[in-house]
């Protein structure tokens, strides 16, 4: 069974420029997930997809977004870049997104922003 | 507002030397613990996930306790394999994960 999918692997943006990052999810996953991670930060949480809905959303600007296929399939978009935003964004998928169900992470879209 | 804290932020242990890694943590109402396995250029891998107080669970060479305020994440006889990031997380009331930043551990041969 193939993994959760990311691409592009890296990414190199400048200020001001506008980024978009896709996830393919477990087959059969309902649910995919989006998180930033930073060595200061750590991971947070940006938001959450089911059945194409965000159902749930981390306290990130505006800039942040996010959307949801009919084959689950999940893109994320950040527009206005700043260089705050250079970190590696992680998408996770589960079944449901039910309580206390694992997540399966992808390897991560590393973004830098110069 | 969930708060995770992970001490040590990095551990070094010799080849089957045995230590603990520690996870503190303030949630409203508790629906799990999660212990995730991070290396080096990819995503986090599950390991355990805790429930109650009193929970422990093992895989292999680690062993997850969880008490009302804290986690333990126990390594016995740890290997170079063992060495990577080890990332705690709760999940509250707002149903979504809550993660600390991270142990780095590091076993060397």
């Amino acid at each position: 069974k193939a993994g959760v999918t990311q691409t592009p692997r890296y990414l190199i943006k400048t200020r001001g420029q506008q980024v978009t990052l896709s996830c393919s999810p477990i087959s059969g996953h309902r649910s995919v997930s989006w998180y930033q991670q930073t060595p200061g930060q750590g991971l947070q949480f940006l938001f959450e997809y089911f059945s194409e809905t965000q159902r749930n959303k981390g306290n990130f600007p505006g800039r942040f977004s996010g959307r949801q296929f009919s084959n689950s399939r999940s893109e994320m978009n950040v527009s206005t870049l700043e260089l705050g935003d250079s970190a590696l964004y992680l998408c996770a998928s589960s079944y449901a997104g039910a309580t206390n169900e694992k997540l399966f992470f992808g390897s991560g879209t590393q973004l830098s922003v110069l | 507002e969930d708060q995770v804290t992970q001490s040590p932020e990095a551990l070094r242990l010799q080849e089957g030397e045995s230590s603990s890694l520690n996870c503190s943590y303030t949630v409203s109402g508790l629906r799990g613990l999660f212990w995730y396995r991070q290396d080096p250029g990819k995503g986090p891998e599950f390991l355990f996930t805790l429930y109650s107080a009193g929970e422990e669970k093992e895989k292999e060479r680690l062993k997850a306790t969880l008490t009302k305020k804290e986690s333990f994440l126990h390594i016995t006889a740890p290997k170079p394999e063992d060495s990577a990031t080890y990332l705690c997380a709760v999940q509250g009331g707002y149903s979504t994960l809550t993660f600390g930043k991270g142990t780095m551990l590091l076993v060397s041969p």
